[in-house]
């Protein structure tokens, strides 16, 4: 099956400094989400990517969709301490056969400590 | 505009129990699909459904199973509890409108402990 692997698992950094994650596929993705969960809350959306190659950005959040469709990264600029959390990647496949319908495969999630 | 409500919140149940969890999706959102997470294994996809219709599962054992109502809110079902339900339960709701790029919205989850 589809697998997704994201990195780093966790990254510890200061308050004002840039951070990247990024997400690769064994398969092609038509769409790839990044999301961020809080301890004890569901995971909220940050950014959708709908074309290979899209470079989308949400305030001091960007992402991108590889031009393969397998990969995708996101970049927070000038963290602050409310970025904490944990940032998921999750892609959607082509629904081929009905296979994809609602069907969202996530990266393990980037751990994300920020220090004042 | 609200968004996607799971009630409860929390449960505890007994192993051998059953369990019945409720999510309301964001007005007008159609397709509503369930996930678990856990620590071990991440967020696993459970099902979809659409217009009160199953269009997806994922590899869960059938002690799992769902349910969608016209008023397109949903409840997911699990029967004989093990130790190893206890997880936090997502629905998601989209849009899933023809030609329109729909995103996935979660809900807050329940927290099930098995014990």
């Amino acid at each position: 099956g589809q697998q997704l692997n994201q990195s780093p698992q966790s990254m510890f950094i200061q308050e004002g400094e840039d951070v990247s994650m990024n997400c690769t596929s064994s398969s092609i993705f038509n769409t790839w989400l990044w999301y961020k969960q809080e301890p004890g809350e569901g995971p909220v959306l940050l950014i959708a990517l709908y074309k290979a190659g899209e470079l989308t950005s949400n305030g001091r959040l960007t992402a991108q969709f590889g031009i393969t469709r397998k990969d995708s990264f996101l970049h927070i600029s000038a963290s602050i301490p409310s970025d904490v959390g944990i940032y998921f990647c999750a892609g959607q496949g082509a629904n081929a056969g009905g296979t994809s319908y609602g069907k969202l495969t996530f990266g393990q999630g980037t751990i994300l400590t920020v220090h004042p | 505009k609200a968004g996607v409500t799971q009630t409860p919140r929390y449960l505890i149940k007994t192993r051998g129990q059953q369990v019945t969890l409720s999510c309301s999706p964001i007005s007008g959102h159609r397709s509503v699909s369930w996930y678990q997470q856990t620590p071990g294994q991440g967020l696993q996809f459970l099902f979809e459904y659409f217009s009160e219709t199953q269009r997806n599962k994922g590899n869960f054992p059938g002690r799992f199973s769902g349910r969608q109502f016209s008023n397109s809110r949903s409840e997911m079902n699990v029967s004989t509890l093990e130790l190893g339900d206890s997880a936090l339960y997502l629905c998601a709701s989209s849009l899933d409108r023809p030609g329109v790029n729909t995103e996935a919205f979660f809900g807050q989850g329940t927290r099930l402990t098995v014990v």
